[in-house]
């Protein structure tokens, strides 16, 4: 069964620091790999996806991820973080539906 | 309107009785995706809609648990006999039915069984 498994519950970074959030996967073919962004109160924000061909995507708000076949991973990153970006992070794989499966989420801090 | 409505905002119900949960998707799309959000569980898929038709529904939690969608827009998650387990947030999403469409999501019912 297909299944997301995002290892860090919790990240806090300061601000202006590098971010990596990580995702694995498991799915048998081509995944479609999504990362969607909550805010306190806001609905869930789709940041970037992958579905083929280049395997590092770029995604609004300065975020990247690169989608790595062998490691069955889907890291999130931004160079320079911002206060605003505090947030929780869900990553999702797309379901058979055309549903999204999610991972549990990483919630992000931000020391100023 | 530009995105996915949904209502109530927020319900307080007792247990035993029955709600409804109400999504307006986005105007044009196709395909709505009803899912819950909740402490223990995290997000959760429940069902699909392409059009008025629902081919699966087994990711429902229960059979206490109904959702129909009527005109290709309007669906409705009912919820008979509540239960405290119910309690979370339900969410909506819509998208133009691909499965590369993107899926907007809606603000969510916030739904607490006392």
């Amino acid at each position: 069964a297909q299944s997301v498994t995002q290892p860090d519950i919790h990240i806090t970074v300061s601000e202006g620091a590098s971010l990596e959030l990580r995702c694995n996967y498991s799915y048998g073919a081509t995944p479609y790999l999504f990362w969607y962004v909550q805010s306190p109160g806001q609905g869930l924000q789709l940041l970037l996806k992958y579905f083929s061909g280049d395997t590092l995507v770029q995604g609004i708000k300065g975020f990247e991820a690169e989608f790595k076949r062998s490691q069955s991973s889907f890291n999130l990153r931004k160079p320079s973080v911002h206060w605003s970006d505090a947030a929780e992070y869900f990553c999702a794989v797309g379901g058979s539906q055309g549903n999204l499966i999610f991972g549990k989420g990483t919630k992000l801090s931000v020391k100023p | 309107g530009a995105g996915v409505s949904q209502s109530p905002s927020n319900k307080v119900t007792e247990k035993g009785k029955d709600v409804e949960l109400r999504c307006d998707p986005i105007s044009g799309h196709t395909a709505l995706y009803w899912y819950r959000q909740s402490l223990g569980q995290g997000l959760e898929f429940l069902i699909y809609f392409q059009g008025n038709s629902a081919p699966d529904k087994s990711g429902l939690p229960s059979d206490r648990f109904s959702a129909e969608r009527t005109g290709g827009s309007v669906s409705t998650l009912t919820i008979q006999r509540t239960q405290q387990e119910d309690s979370a947030v339900y969410l909506c999403a819509s998208s133009s039915g691909t499965r590369l469409g993107e899926q907007y999501f809606g603000p969510g019912t916030r739904l607490t069984v006392t």
